[in-house]
């Protein structure tokens, strides 16, 4: 079955740390670059990192660069995302998402996503 | 940073047409995506570089572009429709980095 699922969320103090997992299986996840999307309670989506599919480069939204850190191992079909200095508003609902080869810049294949609470 | 504007909301009653609008300066260099997310599960992809429709979604999901506008149309709405639909193109200096629209809220009357 061609799927995403993700883990790692909870609730966590302000600076503190988190590291978020998202497992795949039923596609050939080497192939493709992945990405984190995260969405906060009642608000849109936002992209957050990428990595390429050969984890030889990344890249961050502004708010998370520096704090947040965006791996893969290809071997064990899994994305990583360690989440550190972590602030209230970093609270939300983390997507991973796998970014189309033959549809563009798409992101056609989501998990059902990781709930992230900072708050003391 | 670039910015994609979607209005936030849209009411039309069931068998009609709703159009929802995404607009952003490099559109016309970037393709667009659209996402439908139904409350409480994942975003789902219905149209990709513009005006393709992947396999699976009802034909009654269009797309069309013109300028620094691009367009979702839903032909013939119905109930199941309602969710909040979002735009998605890459940010115009670096395809790599994506940007999102505010999303729209589709509600269907």
């Amino acid at each position: 079955q061609v799927q995403l699922v993700e883990s790692g969320g909870g609730v966590v103090q302000p600076g503190r740390s988190l590291r978020l997992s998202c497992a795949a299986s039923g596609f050939s996840f080497s192939d493709h670059s992945m990405h984190w999307v995260r969405q906060a309670p009642g608000k849109g989506l936002e992209w957050v990192a990428v990595i390429w599919y050969d984890g030889t480069n990344e890249h961050y939204v502004d708010s998370v660069r520096g704090r947040f850190t965006i791996s893969r191992d290809n071997s064990k079909k899994t994305l990583d995302l360690q989440l550190n200095s972590l602030r209230a508003e970093d609270t939300a609902l983390y997507y991973c998402a796998r970014d189309s080869n033959d549809q563009g810049d798409a992101f056609d294949l989501w998990g059902q996503g990781t709930m992230v609470t900072v708050s003391s | 940073s670039y910015e994609l504007t979607q209005p936030p909301s849209v009411s039309v009653s069931p068998g009609q047409t709703a159009r929802i609008t995404c607009s952003g300066d490099a559109l016309p260099k970037q393709y667009v995506y659209w996402y439908q997310q139904k409350r409480g599960q994942a975003p789902l992809m219905i149209i990709y570089k513009d005006i393709e429709r992947p396999s699976g979604i009802p034909e009654r999901f269009s797309g069309s572009s013109s300028g620094t506008t691009v367009t979702l149309t839903i032909s013939g709405v119905q109930a199941e429709d309602e969710a909040d639909y979002y735009c998605q193109s890459g940010d115009r200096s670096a395809s790599y980095v994506r940007v999102f629209g505010g999303g729209t809220k589709l509600t269907v009357l």
